[in-house]
């Protein structure tokens, strides 16, 4: 069964431009939580999809968007990027969509200059 | 506000000894507590969770213990192995919110 998919691995985007990742969760899984981890916050939530609509969001700007996809895939974007959105962005996903088992995948690292 | 708390920071032991690793949740409507592993240049993996029904689960040569009073769980991990060697990330979550409140990550370092 294959795992969590993010596309791209990496990706270096000037300062102003947009940017849209792309997850693939394990299929089957429903669910899908996106999350920014950097060395000086940690792991903090972005948002969380199930079946297509947006359930949670975390405390990040209006910049930062996502959606999903009826085939349980999700995308994120970011536009007007900044110096500080340089970061490890992970997806996870779980099929029971109640917060239980998250898996995630390799992430992308995103470096804005 | 939700909040996750994890000490120590980094943890240094030799081979053989237990590592414990702790953490502290603000909301006391957490009912849900991974632990995540993450290697250097990899992806967090979940290596053991627990819910709020119970007060300890084991797996292995890992344990997580639940003290829902004083709100805190821990990790342990016994007979560390050199493989053990990554940052583990605690973590608490209310389940019907699907969020993931994430502690800053312990630097586990098991030396040979």
């Amino acid at each position: 069964k294959a795992g969590v998919t993010q596309t791209p691995r990496y990706l270096i985007k000037t300062r102003g431009q947009q940017v849209t990742l792309s997850c693939s969760p394990i299929s089957g899984h429903r669910s899908v939580s996106w999350y920014q981890q950097t060395p000086g916050q940690g792991l903090q939530f972005l948002f969380e999809y199930f079946s297509e609509t947006q359930r949670n969001k975390g405390n990040f700007p209006g910049r930062f968007s996502g959606r999903q996809f009826s085939n349980s895939r999700s995308e994120m974007n970011v536009s007007t990027l900044e110096l500080g959105d340089s970061a490890l962005y992970l997806c996870a996903s779980s099929s029971r969509g109640e917060g239980y088992g998250y898996t995630f995948g390799s992430g992308t690292r995103l470096t804005v200059v | 506000g939700e909040n996750v708390e994890q000490h120590p920071s980094t943890l240094s032991v030799q081979e053989g000894d237990s590592a414990v690793i702790k953490c502290t949740y603000s909301d006391s409507a957490s009912n849900y507590f991974p632990w995540y592993k993450q290697e250097l240049g990899k992806r967090p993996q979940l290596i053991i969770d627990i819910r709020s029904n119970v007060g300890e689960k084991k797996d292995q040569r890992i344990a997580v213990t639940l003290n829902k009073t004083a709100k805190h769980f821990s990790l342990h991990i016994t007979e560390t192995q050199p493989e053990d060697s990554a940052v583990y990330f605690c973590a608490a979550s209310v389940s019907s919110t699907n969020k993931l409140i994430f502690g800053t990550g312990t630097l586990l370092a098991v030396q040979p």
